[in-house]
């Protein structure tokens, strides 16, 4: 059964640094074609995508945010870590992990519960 | 301003059959498979079509994808009330080193 949590504060100020952790049960990052991302979605509004990592260590960021996102993995803890930085009222927003593999063509296919991060000072 | 486009909006009555369309480019639903996804209110996506038209296992068989040219199209028959959901299309886009890209979302009401 695979499982998928975020973890991180609710509550940061503008500009400040965001670090959230994504802990994940029921599959291994090291396997290959698996791979774990975050996708984010501000109040009543779409989803976005943010970032995804893969069991290789390849990389991948939304263009737009690219330059303020980190995504790191931890396999022996079975955490994916994504940092963003300057942070701005705009990016409060529900933020999900998702698990995605070859299996249903990379799609993000189990999704955590999300958690709600509010930029306020 | 989302990558893929769809109808804010969208309606039928139970047991009637409704479509949601989702429009791209080249570079994402012109190359690469669609997968669509069912939000209930304050709960996390659900996929519920990948490859175009694969269905997960659990997903009932009343949910059906379809994909021609930069266009493709999710379809309920047997509409339900639990069906009541936003509704969200997402491909893979080859450009800029390649990322996930969404539709806006399709409210979907059951009246």
């Amino acid at each position: 059964q695979i499982t998928l949590k975020e973890s991180g504060p609710t509550l940061v100020k503008p500009t400040q640094t965001l670090t959230l952790t994504c802990t994940f049960s029921g599959f291994s990052l090291s396997t290959s074609g698996v791979g774990v991302g975050w996708i984010r979605q501000p109040p009543g509004k779409a989803l976005e995508w943010l970032a995804l990592i893969y069991w290789d260590d390849d990389k991948r960021y939304s263009p737009s945010l690219k330059s303020r996102l980190t995504i790191t993995k931890d396999t022996s803890k079975n955490q994916v870590v994504l940092t963003m930085t300057n942070m701005d009222p705009v990016d409060t927003a529900t933020y999900y992990c998702a698990h995605s593999s070859i299996a249903v063509a990379g799609a993000p296919d189990y999704w955590g519960q999300g958690t709600l991060v509010t930029v306020s000072s | 301003q989302s990558v893929l486009t769809q109808p804010p909006s969208a309606s039928g009555t139970p047991g009637q059959r409704v479509t949601i369309s989702c429009s791209g480019s080249s570079s994402n639903i012109g190359s690469n498979t669609v997968n669509w996804y069912q939000q209930l209110p304050g709960t996390a996506p659900k996929l519920l079509i990948y490859s175009n038209n694969q269905r997960p296992s659990g997903v009932p068989d009343r949910f059906s994808g379809s994909k021609s040219g930069t266009s493709a199209s999710l379809a309920i028959s047997g509409l339900q009330s639990e069906d009541e959901a936003d509704y969200y299309c997402a491909a893979w886009d080859d450009s800029l080193n390649g990322q996930w890209v969404f539709g806006g979302g399709t409210k979907l009401t059951v009246l």
